[in-house]
């Protein structure tokens, strides 16, 4: 199994462009979430989802959306990059389950100029 | 979720055991405690977790006290490769939930 596979790693964006981060999972959670972690700070929910069709604001939505068409993938999209966006996003997934941890992906480290 | 409370930083020889308590005074009766560590900022590793009694894996041991007002994670024989943030995070334990993740512990591993 891959896990929770994120893509791309790194990006450059420029501001007021838009971009979509894209999240799989191969272990059928139904259980998403997206976080991002600014320099020395924890992780901050921005966005989760429960199942297909189903997603659900966090902490710091503002800036971002997501869908959630399948159980597989949960893709994050930005559609006017700002700078404080500059961030390093994780993708996490687990399965139903209420005792059972979150599994994390690699992240993807973003930098918006 | 209840609040955690845990030191800034630790220092640990290399081959000892390495003790990284957590305060979550405020716990209530169905929250589980979890124990999250980042290497290098890589993306949060899953350690362990407990609701009231001790629990050990291959990783760790989790010792909860007995009001499970706080709780020390146990790291039996440290190497560099455990040089990390560590995260304690309380959290319901069913139904949804959401990770809410503090600044954590800074733990050096020294050789």
């Amino acid at each position: 199994n891959a896990g929770v596979t994120q893509t791309p790693k790194f990006r450059i964006l420029k501001i007021g462009q838009s971009m979509t981060l894209q999240c799989a999972q191969d272990m059928n959670h139904n259980y998403m979430y997206w976080y991002r972690q600014d320099p020395g700070m924890g992780l901050k929910l921005i966005y989760y989802s429960v199942g297909a069709g189903i997603t659900d604001k966090g902490e710091v939505p503002n800036g971002y959306n997501v869908s959630r068409s399948t159980t597989e993938d949960f893709p994050l999209r930005l559609e006017l990059a700002a700078p404080s966006q500059t961030s390093v996003y994780f993708c996490a997934s687990r399965p139903t389950d209420g005792n059972q941890p979150q599994h994390f992906g690699d992240g993807t480290r973003l930098s918006i100029l | 979720d209840a609040k955690t409370t845990q030191p800034p930083s630790m220092d640990c020889a290399e081959g000892r055991a390495a003790n990284l308590p957590c305060n979550h005074s405020t716990i209530s009766g169905n929250e589980y405690v979890y124990w999250y560590r980042q290497i290098h900022s890589q993306g949060p590793q899953y350690i362990i977790h407990g609701l009231k009694n001790n629990e050990t894996n291959e990783m760790a041991s989790l010792i909860i006290t007995e009001d499970r007002k706080s709780s020390t994670l146990i790291l039996p024989h440290a190497t560099l490769r455990d040089t990390a943030v560590y995260y304690c995070i309380v959290r319901v334990g069913h139904g949804d939930y959401k990770l809410s993740f503090g600044a954590g512990t800074t733990v050096t591993v020294r050789a």
